[in-house]
């Protein structure tokens, strides 16, 4: 099994740019999971989708940030438009029922 | 209100020693706990976890110890290797959490040769 898969692992973008990250989960996990790594403010969950309809979005900081999981097998989160606070690791997870959660390698945002 | 809490930030073992990373929780309608390891430029990866059900469990050099009273948990490494320098993340789900993982803020470990 490939893992979860997440594009790109890098993006470097300057303010008020729309950036759209992408995640594909394990094959056969119904749940799938955004977070954001900071250093002030650790690991946070942004979103998680069940069956692919959201299910938690409390964790999204504000309207500028969107989620989308249109099919089992791909998500997008989106920023539109960037600032240079959204620099971050941004996490992809999917999960089989409530079971341990299977992080992708990260996507390392820089906003100029 | 971080329901889940690693007070130390990090940890220095001597290779071959046991090193003890604890965690801490708030919310007693947890039922499911997590350990995870991230090394640098990769994503965390499940180590073990336990049940409230359970107050121990072990897989090989791991072993995770739940005090539901003090609503405490640790993970002990026994014994310690260089390969096991890396941030360890606790979580915690359950109660009205769906289907969340609450992690902690991380702990990194050191082992030195």
């Amino acid at each position: 099994d490939a893992g979860v898969i997440q594009s790109p692992r890098h993006e470097v973008t300057e303010m008020g740019q729309e950036v759209t990250l992408r995640c594909k989960p394990i094959s056969g996990h119904d749940y799938l999971f955004w977070y954001r790594q900071t250093m002030m403010r650790g690991l946070e969950l942004l979103i998680y989708f069940n069956n692919n309809v959201p299910i938690d979005d409390s964790g999204m900081p504000e309207d500028r940030f969107s989620a989308k999981m249109p099919n089992a097998s791909f998500s997008t989160l989106k920023i539109q438009p960037s600032e240079p606070r959204d620099s971050a690791v941004y996490f992809c997870a999917s999960s089989f029922a409530r079971n341990e959660q299977f992080f992708g390698p990260g996507t390392r945002l820089t906003v100029l | 209100d971080q329901q889940v809490k690693q007070n130390s930030p990090s940890l220095s073992v001597q290779e071959g020693r046991i090193s003890i990373l604890n965690c801490d929780y708030t919310n007693s309608m947890f039922d499911y706990f997590l350990w995870y390891k991230k090394y640098p430029a990769e994503g965390p990866t499940f180590l073990i976890s336990i049940s409230s059900i359970k107050d121990k469990n072990e897989d090989g050099r791991f072993t995770v110890f739940l005090n539901k009273s003090a609503k405490h948990l640790s993970l002990h490494i026994v014994p310690s290797q260089p390969g096991d320098s890396a941030v360890y993340f606790c979580a915690a789900s359950g109660g009205n959490q769906g289907g969340k993982l609450i992690f902690g803020q991380g702990t990194e470990l050191s082992v030195k040769p």
